[in-house]
C-alpha cells in the first residue's frame, strides 16, 4: 500500500502540552500535506511541505520531513481545547495524476 | 471567497435505492475531487477531475457509482443501486493548483438502511 502508517491512532493530552503526530510513507513523494478535521466537518488544510524542504512553521504548528526515513511529523505547541480534532497526513506521489492519498489519521483530544 | 458547497448534507435511503450528491467548487479551481470517508477512516479518493476531464477514477466502483463534471464547474456523484457499505460521508474538494492544497466542503453524510 502506498499509504504507509500514521501514529499514534489516538492521543490525549492536557491543555498547554505539546502534541506530536507522525506519518510515514513508502515511496518517494512530491509533497506531503497535513489536514485537520473537526467532528462532523470537512477537512481543513494546515501545511504543505515539499520533498526538498525539511521543516515548515505556521503559528503553533511545526512540520518536519525526513525523506531518508520517509517520515513526517506534526508538532502542535501549547495545545488548546480547540485543537481537539482528527489530524490527517496526505501524500502526493506526483506522477501523471498527482493524487492525494490520505492516511487513517490521529485523533487528538486536548483536555481543558 | 465562497467555499466548496455540497448538498444535501444528510441523506437516508434504503438499500438498492439511488442517490445523487452535488458539489460546487471554489470559482476558478480547475481540479475537483470526490472522496469517500467511512466512519473512523481517512478519506479515500473516488474520482479526480481536471476541468471536465477525468484524471483518476481507479477506485470508483463503476458498476454502481458515476460522476460527471459539466462545463468544468459543478459536479455530481451518483450511486445506483446503493449498498449498506456505501454508508459514509462523501467529501468534495477543489484545488487551484494540480499539486497544491485541497479545499474541502462540509460533506454529504449518507446512511443506507
Amino acid at each position: 500500500s502506498q499509504q504507509g502508517e500514521e501514529d499514534p491512532q489516538a492521543l490525549s493530552i492536557q491543555e498547554g502540552e505539546n502534541a506530536t503526530m507522525n506519518c510515514s510513507y513508502k515511496t518517494s513523494i512530491n509533497n506531503l500535506q497535513w489536514y485537520r478535521q473537526n467532528s462532523g466537518r470537512g477537512l481543513v488544510h494546515l501545511i504543505l511541505i515539499r520533498s526538498n524542504e525539511r521543516e515548515k512553521h505556521s503559528g503553533r504548528l511545526r512540520v518536519t520531513l525526513d525523506t531518508s526515513k520517509k517520515s513526517s511529523s506534526l508538532l502542535i505547541t501549547a495545545s488548546r481545547a480547540a485543537d481537539t480534532a482528527s489530524y490527517f497526513c496526505a501524500r502526493n506521489y506526483g506522477g501523471a495524476t498527482n493524487k492525494l492519498i490520505f492516511g487513517t489519521g490521529t485523533l487528538l483530544a486536548v483536555q481543558p | 471567497e465562497a467555499g466548496v458547497a455540497q448538498s444535501p448534507r444528510y441523506k437516508i435511503i434504503e438499500k438498492r435505492q439511488s442517490v445523487a450528491f452535488w458539489c460546487n467548487p471554489i470559482s476558478g479551481h480547475a481540479t475537483l475531487y470526490w472522496y469517500q470517508q467511512i466512519l473512523g477512516q481517512g478519506p479515500k479518493l473516488l474520482i479526480q477531475f481536471q476541468n471536465n476531464g477525468v484524471v483518476d477514477d481507479s477506485q470508483l466502483p463503476k458498476d454502481r457509482f458515476s460522476a460527471e463534471r459539466l462545463k468544468g464547474v459543478d459536479s455530481t456523484l451518483k450511486i445506483q443501486p446503493a449498498k449498506l457499505e456505501d454508508s459514509a460521508v462523501y467529501l468534495c474538494a477543489s484545488s487551484p493548483h494540480y499539486t497544491g492544497e485541497l479545499f474541502f466542503g462540509e460533506g454529504s453524510r449518507l446512511t443506507v438502511l
